[in-house]
């Protein structure tokens, strides 16, 4: 089916490592790409690519991929990482999906 | 540094149409995908279309008879119109770059460049 599927809350203690998954199709033949959105602000490219960071992204955040689930981990993560995480990739048609999105929450 | 820059009427009345530019600076238009994407309030990321700079397009199937972009590389811009609007429409509009990057047996693509937004709301 052509969409992606994302939990809608997850939670990690400060400083421990939390996973953020991504299910769909369209992950079986291209990568996908995350982005977090805090509130008020504009989403921000976070991963991309095989596992690829754009300059300025921490190097807790980290990329993966198995048949059609994407992941994005976050290694210790911190305060200022609660937020809104989406996937994203193009299907074969060209056209691109989002996920639902995965609220984070720093505890 | 490359930065987009939407603009266009924060209000529009229902059955009209939707009309914004965004502003590519700091960079050329001219490689590169250049998207449109929508988050009405409280709700999540919707894709709405890209358009090549030569000006191949492709759109949301389900906004598709709706939408119309385009691109004016002279004035490195590009824009959305979108049609026959209702309250459903009401949302922050986003313009952002898309890149292309190659592997093994293809490509992948990330939107790593992103405009501001713009709230836009359908009302009479």
């Amino acid at each position: 089916s052509s969409e992606l599927t994302q939990d809608p809350a997850v939670s990690v203690a400060l400083g421990q490592t939390v996973r953020i998954t991504c299910q769909g199709d369209s992950l079986r033949s291209y990568y996908a790409s995350w982005y977090q959105q805090k509130p008020g602000q504009a989403p921000v490219l976070v991963i991309y690519g095989k596992n690829n960071r754009p300059s300025g992204i921490p190097d807790r955040f980290s990329g993966s991929s198995s048949g059609n689930t994407a992941s994005l981990t976050i290694t210790g993560a911190q305060a200022e990482d609660e937020a809104d995480y989406y996937c994203n990739s193009r299907d074969s048609s060209g056209n691109h999906l989002f996920g639902g999105g995965t609220k984070l929450t720093v505890l | 540094q490359v930065q987009l820059q939407e603009s266009g009427p924060g209000l529009v009345k229902p059955s009209e149409t939707l009309s914004l530019t965004c502003t590519v600076s700091g960079g050329s238009i001219s490689s590169y995908y250049w998207s449109w994407i929508r988050q009405p309030p409280g709700k999540g990321l919707e894709w709405i279309g890209y358009i090549y700079y030569s000006g191949s397009t492709n759109y949301n199937p389900s906004l598709k008879s709706r939408v119309t972009i385009s691109v004016d590389t002279s004035k490195n811009q590009f824009s959305l119109k979108l049609s026959s609007v209702t309250a459903a429409d009401t949302a922050v509009y986003y313009c952002a770059r898309e890149a292309k990057g190659a592997v093994a047996g293809g490509y992948y693509y990330y939107m790593d460049v992103w405009g501001k937004g713009t709230t836009v709301t359908v009302s009479s």
